[in-house]
């Protein structure tokens, strides 16, 4: 399976850009990239989703490299909410089965007021 | 918010007991996943259903079983339980396995095993 990797940790400050990089050297051309964020004591939740071109939703910007081979995930103004740990999956696609997500140990954000 | 209900939230259980926890959604999605998560080890998969009577084992699916009677239950047992299965689970739920498919998740049921 192609795997991601993380900085295990990162800091901004509020109300600042925050870029978090991921790296997926060993992508496949049929393979999404998600991003998932968890917040302190609850469940994982859906960021943004991307392919090919870069992605904006009310959350986040997602921009993906031109070779697939890496992707930042981009908060336009961080606040002291968007303290979490941040996950970088590859969505993989069986045909048949549910594969669920495959989820590394991801980014710890910490947001600096 | 996804309609996504854990029970029970916390337990603590005794070594060798059976436990059950259950996840309850109101989505009406396919499909629908048991994680745990233990520090240092991110979210792994234990089982997972694609439909009412059809699952499948996940990564880490030993000494756990499950089942899916209707479409808005999935149970996930522990048969007899361990310390080593002291842990935060998971539910989650996704409409379609493909792969822009958006997962919701629960809010966790903190399994305590003394």
């Amino acid at each position: 399976d192609a795997k991601t990797t993380q900085p295990n940790s990162m800091e901004s400050n509020e109300e600042e850009p925050v870029h978090l990089p991921c790296n997926h050297s060993t992508i496949s051309g049929t393979d999404y990239i998600h991003w998932y964020r968890q917040l302190p004591s609850q469940g994982p939740e859906y960021v943004i989703h991307g392919l090919t071109s870069n992605v904006n939703n009310r959350m986040a910007s997602l921009a993906i490299a031109e070779d697939r081979k890496s992707s930042t995930l981009i908060l336009h103004r961080a606040t002291l909410r968007d303290a979490a740990v941040y996950y970088c999956i590859l969505q993989l696609y069986s045909g048949g089965g549910a594969d669920g997500l495959t989820f590394g140990k991801g980014t710890h954000l910490i947001i600096q007021p | 918010d996804a309609g996504i209900t854990q029970s029970p939230r916390h337990k603590v259980t005794e070594t060798g007991t059976p436990v059950t926890l259950r996840c309850h959604q109101t989505e009406n999605h396919r499909y629908m996943y048991w994680y745990r998560q233990d520090p240092g080890h991110g979210l792994r998969l234990i089982h997972y259903s694609y439909g009412v009577k059809d699952t499948d084992k996940g990564e880490v699916s030993d000494g756990y079983s499950v089942s899916r009677s209707k479409t808005e239950d999935f149970l996930l047992t522990l048969e007899s339980a361990t310390s080593s299965q002291t842990s935060v689970y998971f539910c989650a739920i996704s409409e379609s396995n493909n792969r822009v498919a958006e997962a919701f998740f629960g809010q966790g049921t903190r399994l305590t095993v003394v």
